[in-house]
């Protein structure tokens, strides 16, 4: 009986470089989110899936960014050519009831610092 | 766009005291829900008052909706140093699909023994 796990905790990366974000949601939740924190922010919405549907990228804040679930399980963010802007906390959630909404779960995050 | 903003930013107690956040928002919604965080890392969900609901409770928690002025209040009672955290609400608007999360910019609260 797991929580939402992501990986990796910490992320260090220099300007430029690509980082992969993973998150494994919670067994059966068919609904996915990823959101971003900024020091001392609220969160803000970047991507969500829901089964097989077309994921919904509005939150994406430029093409550098973007993500995949694979087998309706486990979702990676890929965020390319790294920016100092980009260093934030990451945070996916997962959720039993999609479309109709409902109680989300969190992971603890990936902290991402971009130098 | 963030959709709520919620007051005060801060708010430091005794502990013992009642602790209220308010949260206001724009959109018209489904639901509203309120989490809490601890050091800037995962969220944990408190309560979800749905949009044809008014009030709801659950242990020392007391949430209040009011749609009429799109405003909600989130009441900790007989708070203790262990409730210090930073509390968001969250909105599933009626505009977005999906069930994804506008939060507010939180508040921060501090519980002092």
């Amino acid at each position: 009986g797991a929580g939402v796990s992501q990986s990796p905790s910490n992320k260090v990366t220099e300007k430029g470089k690509d980082v992969e974000l993973r998150c494994d949601p919670i067994s059966g939740h068919t609904a996915l989110y990823w959101y971003r924190q900024s020091l001392g922010q609220g969160l803000e919405f970047l991507i969500y899936f829901q089964g097989n549907s077309a994921p919904d990228k509005s939150g994406l804040p430029s093409d550098r960014f973007s993500a995949e679930r694979t087998g309706g399980s486990v979702s990676t963010l890929t965020i390319q050519r790294t920016q100092q802007e980009d260093s934030a906390v990451y945070l996916c959630a997962s959720s039993l009831r999609g479309p109709s909404g409902g109680e989300q779960f969190f992971g603890p995050g990936t902290r991402l610092t971009v130098l | 766009s963030q959709q709520g903003e919620e007051d005060p930013q801060a708010l430091s107690i005794q502990e013992g005291e009642n602790a209220t956040m308010n949260c206001s928002y724009k959109t018209s919604i489904n639901n509203l829900q309120w989490y809490r965080q601890n050091s800037g890392r995962g969220l944990v969900h408190l309560i979800l008052i749905r949009s044809n609901e008014r009030e709801k409770h659950s242990g020392r928690l007391r949430v209040t909706l009011d749609t009429s002025k799109k405003s909600s209040s989130l009441l900790i009672t007989a708070s203790r140093a262990a409730d210090t955290a930073s509390y968001f609400c969250a909105t599933d608007s009626i505009y977005n699909q999906g069930g994804k999360l506008i939060f507010g910019q939180g508040t921060e609260l501090s519980v002092k023994p």
